[in-house]
């Protein structure tokens, strides 16, 4: 079983420039969840899909930010317009329907660099 | 105070040693609690989790919980050099509650 995929694996944007995201999950899970990782800081949550469905977006940072998860398979997350604080690895983590918080499998993250 | 507390290290510990792993946690709600392996560069990875008060075995890990010291701990014994890694504390409210709330985690090195 392939695991859950991101890319790009690295981006180094300039700040003000758009940078998008994408996540592809485990096939069949319907959870689809984002996470980032601010150097220093911990993990911290961003968002949850349940198939199309924002389920819960309250980790999202501001409304620069934008997930969306056309058709219920793949996620993207768009950040626009990028500021400095917005650098760090961002993760995406998908889990199969009533598995929950257990069945988390992680991507290995995409490290955003705003200069 | 952050809702989830661990020491940054890193722990130092000689290889075959017992590495012994701490985490504190605010919310008094929280009903599930996780630790995951973190290797440089590469996705967290779930090691433990624990839902009840006492201890969980699996392997070389055991995993603690004390929900009235609000205290959860990760114990490795006979820790080998593939063990070193951050290790994320993270919790979870429990059911309708999906996110996870993580610790900054704690780096330890198993030295040969």
């Amino acid at each position: 079983e392939a695991g859950v995929t991101q890319f790009p694996s690295h981006s180094v944007i300039e700040k003000g420039q758009t940078v998008t995201l994408r996540c592809d999950p485990i096939s069949g899970h319907d959870n689809l969840y984002w996470y980032r990782r601010v150097m220093g800081k911990e993990i911290k949550f961003l968002l949850h899909f349940v198939k199309e469905s924002k389920q819960d977006e309250s980790g999202m940072p501001n409304n620069r930010f934008l997930a969306e998860r056309t058709g219920g398979t793949y996620s993207t997350l768009k950040v626009q317009p990028a500021e400095l604080e917005d650098s760090g690895v961002y993760f995406c983590a998908s889990s199969q329907a009533g598995q929950g918080v257990p069945g988390y499998t992680f991507g290995s993250g995409t490290r955003l660099t705003v200069v | 105070q952050k809702e989830v507390e661990q020491n940054s290290g890193p722990l130092s510990v000689p290889e075959g040693a017992i590495a012994s792993l701490n985490c504190t946690y605010s919310d008094r709600g929280s009903q599930s609690f996780f630790w995951y392996r973190q290797y440089s560069g590469k996705s967290p990875e779930l090691i433990m989790s624990i839902y009840s008060n006492g201890d969980k075995e699996d392997g070389r890990f055991t995993a603690q919980l004390n929900k009235a010291s609000q205290y959860v701990s990760l114990l490795i014994r006979d820790s080998q050099p593939s063990d070193s890694a951050t290790y994320l504390c993270a919790v979870n409210r429990g059911t309708g509650f999906q996110k996870l709330v993580f610790g900054t985690g704690t780096r330890l090195l198993v030295s040969p």
